[in-house]
C-alpha cells in the first residue's frame, strides 16, 4: 500500500496569500497518477487536480499541481474566501487506492 | 448535469447488515467505474470499493475484504455496496465518487455524492 504523508497539517493564512500544500508518497507512484480535492464542511470532497497538474473542468487557474515521483506539491496562488477547507491528495497508480491525510487551510 | 445520489444509511448495530445504493445520472452508467469512498467522523477519506463499468471486475480495501460487497445494475444506472458484519469502526458518511474512466480501480474521482451516514452502535 502506498502511504501518502500530506504537510503541514493546517495552514494558516491570509486572502491574497499563496498556499504550498505538499504530499510526499512512500513509493513512486506510477505514471504520477496523483489528484487533489477541495472538501468543504458538510460537503462532499470536489476535484481539483489529476494527474498531479491537471486542473479538473471549471477549476480556476490558481490552483496548480506540480511533481512527481513520490513528491507533490499543490499551489493556491492568491487565496480567496472560498478556497479554505481541507485539501487531500489521492493516488491511483496502484490497484489499493490511498488518500494522505489532508491539510487543512484556515483563514489566519 | 451528473448527480450520484446516495441512500440506504442508518443505524445498525454491530454485526448487522446494510445495503447502500447509489442511483446516478447525467451520464452514461455503464461507461464508467465507480467508487464507494468513506469517511469516518472527523477523520480523512479511506477508499473502500470499486467496480468497472461492466461490473465484471471488483476491488475492496483490506479492511473491508470479505465482509463487503460491491455490485451495479447498468439497466437501473444504481451502484451498490452490501455491508455484513459491521463494526464500529465502519461508522462514516459514504460517498459514491465516478471514476474517469471504464477500467477500476486505477482512477480519480471526477464526481461525487453527497454521502449517507451509516452509524454501527448497539
Amino acid at each position: 500500500e502506498i502511504v501518502l504523508t500530506q504537510s503541514p497539517g493546517t495552514l494558516s493564512l491570509s486572502p491574497g496569500e499563496r498556499a504550498t500544500l505538499s504530499c510526499r508518497a512512500s513509493q513512486s507512484i506510477s505514471s504520477n497518477y496523483l489528484a487533489w480535492y477541495q472538501q468543504k464542511p458538510g460537503q462532499a470532497p470536489r476535484l481539483l487536480i489529476y494527474v498531479a497538474s491537471s486542473r479538473a473542468t471549471g477549476v480556476p487557474d490558481r490552483f496548480s499541481g506540480s511533481g512527481s515521483g513520490t513528491d507533490f506539491t499543490l499551489t493556491i496562488n492568491r487565496l480567496e474566501p472560498e478556497d479554505f477547507g481541507v485539501y487531500y491528495c489521492q493516488q491511483y497508480g496502484s490497484l489499493m487506492l490511498t488518500f494522505g491525510g489532508g491539510t487543512k487551510v484556515e483563514i489566519k | 448535469e451528473v448527480q450520484l445520489v446516495e441512500s440506504g444509511g442508518g443505524l445498525v448495530q454491530p454485526g448487522g447488515s446494510l445495503r447502500l445504493s447509489c442511483e446516478a445520472s447525467g451520464f452514461t452508467f455503464s461507461s464508467y467505474a465507480m467508487d464507494w469512498v468513506r469517511q469516518a467522523p472527523g477523520k480523512g477519506l479511506e477508499w473502500v470499493s470499486a467496480i468497472s463499468g461492466s461490473g465484471d471486475n471488483t476491488f475492496h480495501a483490506d479492511s473491508v475484504k470479505g465482509r463487503f460487497t460491491i455490485s451495479r445494475d447498468n439497466s437501473r444506472n444504481t451502484l451498490y455496496l452490501q455491508m455484513n458484519s459491521l463494526t464500529a469502526e465502519d461508522t462514516a458518511i459514504y460517498y459514491c465518487a465516478k471514476d474517469d474512466n471504464v477500467d477500476a480501480p486505477r482512477a480519480y474521482f471526477d464526481y461525487w455524492g453527497q454521502g449517507t451516514l451509516v452509524t454501527v452502535s448497539s
